[in-house]
């Protein structure tokens, strides 16, 4: 398997601009998560699925982030409008269940709004 | 909010020193995992540790779980140039969840 496919690798985009990141999790993985990743606030989980249902979208910032997960090898993370704020590396993990397995990470998307 | 508090910030040793991290967390856990990552890659997994275990071992790693203390250790031994990165613990909490939380994380520089 490839691992954990997220495309993007980089984005520039600009202010009030939608941004919409991808994510291929490893096929068979039934765990999907979505992160942000900045200087000043670490690693912060925003959303996680289970079989493709969302199952705790607490860390979603605000209403301008959406995920969906349309089927079990994909999903999509928007931002819509983008503010410079938004700037961060957004990474997405696939697992089998992390009560007993490990997470495993993409190479992540680098996101500059200008 | 994360659940992790990891300590140092930033850790430099010399090749062959032994490197030891700290993590503390809040609440109740079912498990703690400790990755790793290089800069400007993703996270890598390193190992997992049961609320149940109080230590295990994987190569030159060696964690300890204190559930009492709500906190647990990553010990590398005999340190590498290549081990430079920065190293996450995450956990899941005890109840229904698989809601993988990270610490803030140690930057290791091992110079050679």
């Amino acid at each position: 398997d490839a691992g954990v496919i997220q495309s993007p690798r980089h984005e520039v985009t600009e202010m009030g601009q939608e941004v919409t990141l991808r994510c291929k999790p490893i096929s068979g993985h039934d765990y999907l998560f979505w992160y942000r990743q900045t200087m000043m606030r670490g690693l912060e989980l925003l959303i996680y699925f289970n079989n493709n249902v969302p199952i705790d979208d607490s860390g979603m910032p605000e209403d301008r982030f959406s995920a969906k997960m349309p089927n079990a090898s994909f999903s999509t993370l928007k931002i819509q409008p983008s503010e410079p704020r938004d700037s961060a590396v957004y990474f997405c993990a696939s697992s089998r269940g992390t009560q007993s397995a490990e997470a495993f990470f993409g190479q992540g998307t680098r996101l500059t709004v200008v | 909010s994360q659940q992790g508090e990891e300590d140092p910030q930033a850790l430099s040793i010399q090749e062959g020193e032994n490197a030891t991290m700290n993590c503390s967390y809040k609440t109740s856990i079912n498990n703690l995992q400790w990755y790793r990552q290089n800069s400007g890659r993703g996270l890598v997994h390193l190992i997992l540790i049961r609320s149940n275990e109080r230590e295990k071992h994987s190569g030159r790693l060696r964690v300890t779980l204190d559930t009492s203390k709500k906190s647990s250790s990553l010990l590398i031994t005999a340190s590498r140039a290549a081990d430079t990165a920065s190293y996450f613990c995450a956990t899941v909490y005890s109840y229904n969840t698989d809601k993988l939380i990270f610490g803030t994380g140690t930057r290791l520089q091992v110079f050679p």
